[in-house]
């Protein structure tokens, strides 16, 4: 069974740019989560969705960070315009929804360098 | 905003000696998880203890929890150099299924 899968790995942009991360999460994962990850930090949760719904967003900065789950699989966060302090590792984690509690799958995150 | 907190924030011990880190937390929670994230890497799930345990074994772990203490500890017994890695726990609330983690103990095995 293939994991949750991230992209972009790395990027590194300049401040005011946008940028975009993707994940496709485990097959059959009702239940998807983007956190974010300071250097020596434990992972802060920004966005939770139960399949396209998303259910707890309250701790995404809405002014410049937007995230989307059309059809309930694939995920896609963005961040218009990205500032210095947005530099971080963004996870995507996944689970089933059913028959909990369930194991939390986490991709191995894209890190961003904002510069 | 984080939930728990883990003590220490940093162990270094040798090969085959007994590793323990604690969390606290403070509010009510369904379960409790311990992952394990390597230097570059995404975090592994390494154990779930639910809120009327109180104890828990996985091969070479050991979790304990203390809802009345709101506490939690994790112990790696006859350590490896592979073991080293950071270690967060991470509570999932009962007011529903948010997964709040605590900053982490970078653990240390010295071969």
């Amino acid at each position: 069974e293939a994991g949750v899968v991230q992209s972009p790995r790395y990027k590194i942009i300049e401040k005011k740019q946008p940028v975009a991360f993707w994940c496709n999460p485990i097959s059959g994962h009702n239940t998807l989560y983007w956190y974010r990850q300071n250097l020596g930090q434990g992972p802060e949760l920004l966005i939770r969705y139960e399949n396209e719904e998303a259910v707890d967003d309250s701790q995404l900065p809405k002014d410049r960070f937007s995230a989307e789950r059309l059809k309930g699989v694939d995920s896609t966060l963005k961040i218009q315009p990205a500032e210095l302090g947005d530099s971080a590792v963004y996870l995507c984690a996944s689970r089933r929804s059913t028959g909990r509690p369930n194991t939390i799958y986490f991709g191995e995150g894209s890190w961003l360098t904002v510069v | 905003s984080q939930q728990g907190e883990e003590d220490p924030q940093a162990l270094s011990i040798q090969e085959g000696e007994n590793a323990t880190m604690n969390c606290s937390y403070k509010t009510s929670i369904n379960n409790l998880q311990w992952y394990r994230q390597n230097s570059g890497r995404g975090l592994v799930h390494l154990i779930l203890i639910r809120s009327n345990e109180r104890e828990k074994h996985s091969g070479r772990l050991r979790v304990t929890l203390d809802t009345s203490k709101k506490s939690s500890s994790l112990l790696i017994t006859a350590s490896r150099a592979a073991d080293t890695a950071s270690y967060f726990c991470a509570t999932e609330e009962t007011s529903g299924s948010r997964l709040t983690f605590g900053e982490g103990t970078q653990l240390t095995v010295n071969p």
